[in-house]
């Protein structure tokens, strides 16, 4: 069965970087693209944007652009989410995302990851 | 950018009874090349991911019970919950993939 397992909350101080990974299992990895979504304390499902697994090549959603990068290891069917310069407003659990193949409704999610962003 | 507006922002809805949750899209979100409409809608409970339960607007995700459904057509759209259960108390959310993907802002159904 397909599985996203993405790795353990994080606290970080404000200004430093963060890596969130999501790795894949259950399905052929570059099959499919991943995708991005947050969720901030008490606020809605975000669309961060997507990383194709083909070719590594990324799109941001707006307001998701500079800070935030998407990356790949695809050796260990891995994908990461980096957020460099964090701000307080980061903080939000972080969720890597499946697409059906060929669309982007999500039929598969990881646990999500909590990144807390406090001095 | 297609813009998602739910309503109401959230409801209170007797055990057993009918819930209903509406979804307006900014645009069209009907592609006429295949007659789909690329609305799919999402179950949130605390400290679990989303759910997809609900995609091309009206096709149930697999072992998703019955009482969920979605209807609608271009750019108005419905979930409907019914016979209302304990385990459905959560925010709910329409997503558009017509043009990449963005959310409404979410639906709280509670129990009366």
């Amino acid at each position: 069965q397909v599985q996203l397992v993405q790795s353990g909350s994080e606290l970080k101080k404000p200004g430093a970087s963060v890596k969130v990974s999501c790795k894949a299992s259950g399905y052929t990895f570059t099959d499919y693209v991943m995708h991005w979504v947050r969720q901030a304390p008490g606020q809605g499902l975000e669309w961060m944007g997507w990383i194709s697994i083909k070719s590594g090549n990324p799109t941001y959603a707006r307001g998701f652009t500079g800070r935030f990068v998407f990356s790949l290891d695809t050796s260990i069917n891995t994908a990461y989410l980096q957020i460099n310069s964090l701000k307080a407003d980061d903080t939000a659990t972080y969720y890597c995302a499946r697409p059906a193949r060929g669309y982007s409704y999500f039929d598969s999610w990881g646990q999500g990851t909590l990144v807390t962003v406090s001095s | 950018d297609i813009v998602m507006t739910q309503s109401p922002d959230s409801l209170t809805v007797s055990l057993g009874e009918r819930a209903t949750i509406n979804c307006k899209s900014s645009q069209n979100v009907l592609y006429r090349s295949n007659n789909k409409n690329y609305l799919a809608w999402y179950q949130k409970k605390p400290g679990q991911p989303p759910r997809l339960l609900i995609y091309w607007a009206s096709t149930r995700e697999s072992g998703v019970p019955d009482r969920f459904s979605g209807s609608g057509s271009g750019t108005d759209f419905t979930l409907t919950i019914n016979n209302l259960q304990p385990e459905d108390v959560a925010v709910y959310y329409c997503q558009q993939y017509y043009s990449t993907a963005l959310f409404g802002q979410g639906t709280k159904v509670e129990i009366k």
